[in-house]
């Protein structure tokens, strides 16, 4: 069973530039959630999915936004780029939305703001 | 608001022997999870070992076993018979269940296993 797919894995823009990152989850897991880490933040909430509808959301600016297509598949924008968004950003599926639920991780997308 | 504390400095571990990661949280909500996870240098989020707070007994999965005392609000991951691969960072994490039900992560712990 493959895992969480995050594409790309490397991704370098300038200021002022948006970016979409991509999230395939595990195949029949309905949530995603996105995560933002840093050396100095750590790892941050984004937002959440499930079932096309975003169930949750950190304290992020507007220009980071998200959506979840029908097939579970995620992506993430981020507009207006600022150097302190660059960061590992990972992704994250569960089968349903319970808290109890484990997620699996991708590898993330390592993303360079210059 | 959640938070979760990890305050070890890196670790050096020898090979075979058992460690203990330090975590303390809190939460005002009665119903919560904690999670631990291993970040190798590849990046993934690996999930090791889950507890709930309702959960009577301390979780165990192979090698990891978490040592949860409620009351001090602390969630220890333990690693018996330390292995090479277990080289990386570990994070613990929380999510209350009537709160925000955001899982909230905790600064890490490296730890560098040595043969």
């Amino acid at each position: 069973k493959a895992g969480v797919t995050q594409t790309p894995r490397y991704l370098i823009k300038t200021r002022g530039q948006q970016v979409t990152l991509s999230c395939s989850p595990i195949s029949g897991h309905r949530s995603v959630s996105w995560y933002q880490q840093t050396p100095g933040q750590g790892l941050q909430f984004l937002f959440e999915y499930f079932s096309e509808t975003q169930r949750n959301k950190g304290n992020f600016p507007g220009r980071f936004s998200g959506r979840q297509f029908s097939n579970s598949r995620s992506e993430m924008n981020v507009s207006t780029l600022e150097l302190g968004d660059s960061a590992l950003y990972l992704c994250a599926s569960s089968w349903g939305d319970r808290g109890q639920e484990k997620l699996f991780f991708g590898s993330g997308t390592q993303l360079s703001v210059l | 608001a959640q938070k979760i504390t990890q305050t070890q400095p890196g670790m050096f571990v020898q090979e075979k022997e058992a460690v203990t990661l330090d975590c303390t949280y809190d939460t005002s909500d009665p119903s919560y999870g904690l999670f631990w996870y291993k970040q190798p240098s590849s990046g993934e989020m690996i999930f090791l070992i889950y507890q709930g707070s309702y959960d009577q007994q301390n979780a165990t999965e192979g090698r990891y076993s978490l040592n949860f005392q409620k009351a001090r609000k602390s969630a220890n991951l333990v690693i018996s018979a330390s292995q090479l691969g277990d080289s990386a960072m570990y994070f613990c994490a929380m999510r209350d269940f009537g709160g925000n039900n955001r899982l909230a992560f905790g600064k890490g712990n490296q730890v560098v296993v040595i043969p």
